[in-house]
C-alpha cells in the first residue's frame, strides 16, 4: 500500500513562485505523477519522474528523490488560471496508481 | 466522441437503489479504472481492468462491481446504493496498464448523492 503526505492548502500571488511537496512510502516505485485539478473538472497530467531530478516543462517542474520517497512539483509565474488542485500519484510494482489528497493552490491577485 | 464519456452528469439516488454509471472510450485503450473522489481523501481505486475480458479489485471495491465485455465501455454498478457511496466517480483509462511512463485520461465524472 502507499502512505501519500502532501499539503492541504498553499496561497500564493500572481506572479509568485509556489512549490508543492509531496513524501511517499512505498512497497515498490513505479513512477510519480503530478495531475492538475480545477474545481468540478476532472485531472488532468502535468509530469512523470521515474528517475531522480528534475523534469521541467514550460512554467511547471517536478523533482523527485526516490531515496527519500519525496517529490515536489514547482509553479513558476504563477497565473490566476493556475488556481486548482495538485495531485500527487505515485505507481507501485503492479502499475496501479494512488493517489495523495491533494494540495488546493488559491492564486490572488 | 473524442477522449472518454461518462454518463449521468450527475444523479440523486434513493438508499437501496440500483445503479449503473456508464464509461466510454474511443480511443482503443486497454486499461480503464474507476475511482471515487471524497474531501480529504483523494482519488480512491474501485475496481481496473487491465484488458476486456478482464476485471481486478482495487482500494474500495465493497458495494460495486464492474465488467468488461468490450474494449470501449466499463460500467460501474451499485447493486444497493447506501448514503456512504454518495460521491464524484470517475472513470479513467490508459493505453496498455502495464507500461511504467503511460499516463491516465480522466472522463469528467458522476457526482452522485444517495439519500
Amino acid at each position: 500500500g502507499q502512505n501519500i503526505d502532501q499539503p492541504t492548502e498553499m496561497t500564493a500571488t500572481e506572479g509568485a513562485i509556489v512549490q508543492i511537496n509531496c513524501t511517499y512510502q512505498t512497497s515498490g516505485f513505479n513512477g510519480l505523477f503530478w495531475y492538475q485539478q480545477h474545481a468540478g473538472e476532472a485531472p488532468t497530467f502535468l509530469s512523470y519522474n521515474v528517475l531522480d531530478g528534475l523534469e521541467e516543462k514550460g512554467r511547471f517542474s517536478s523533482f523527485l528523490s526516490r531515496s527519500k520517497g519525496y517529490s515536489y512539483l514547482l509553479l513558476k509565474e504563477l497565473q490566476m488560471k493556475d488556481s486548482a488542485s495538485y495531485l500527487c500519484a505515485v505507481r507501485e510494482g503492479d502499475y496501479k496508481l494512488s493517489f495523495g489528497a491533494g494540495t488546493t493552490v488559491t492564486v490572488r491577485a | 466522441i473524442a477522449g472518454i464519456t461518462q454518463a449521468p452528469t450527475s444523479q440523486i439516488l434513493a438508499a437501496g437503489r440500483r445503479m449503473t454509471l456508464r464509461c466510454t472510450q474511443d480511443m482503443r485503450h486497454n486499461a480503464m479504472y474507476w475511482y471515487r473522489q471524497d474531501l480529504g481523501l483523494g482519488l480512491r481505486l474501485i475496481h481496473y481492468s487491465n484488458t476486456a475480458g478482464t476485471t481486478g479489485k482495487g482500494e474500495v471495491p465493497d458495494g460495486y462491481s464492474v465488467s468488461r465485455a468490450n474494449t470501449d465501455d466499463f460500467p460501474l454498478t451499485l447493486a444497493s446504493a447506501v448514503p456512504s457511496q454518495t460521491s464524484v466517480y470517475f472513470c479513467a483509462s490508459s493505453p496498455d496498464g502495464t507500461s511504467g511512463q503511460e499516463t491516465q485520461y480522466f472522463g469528467p465524472g458522476t457526482r452522485l448523492l444517495v439519500l
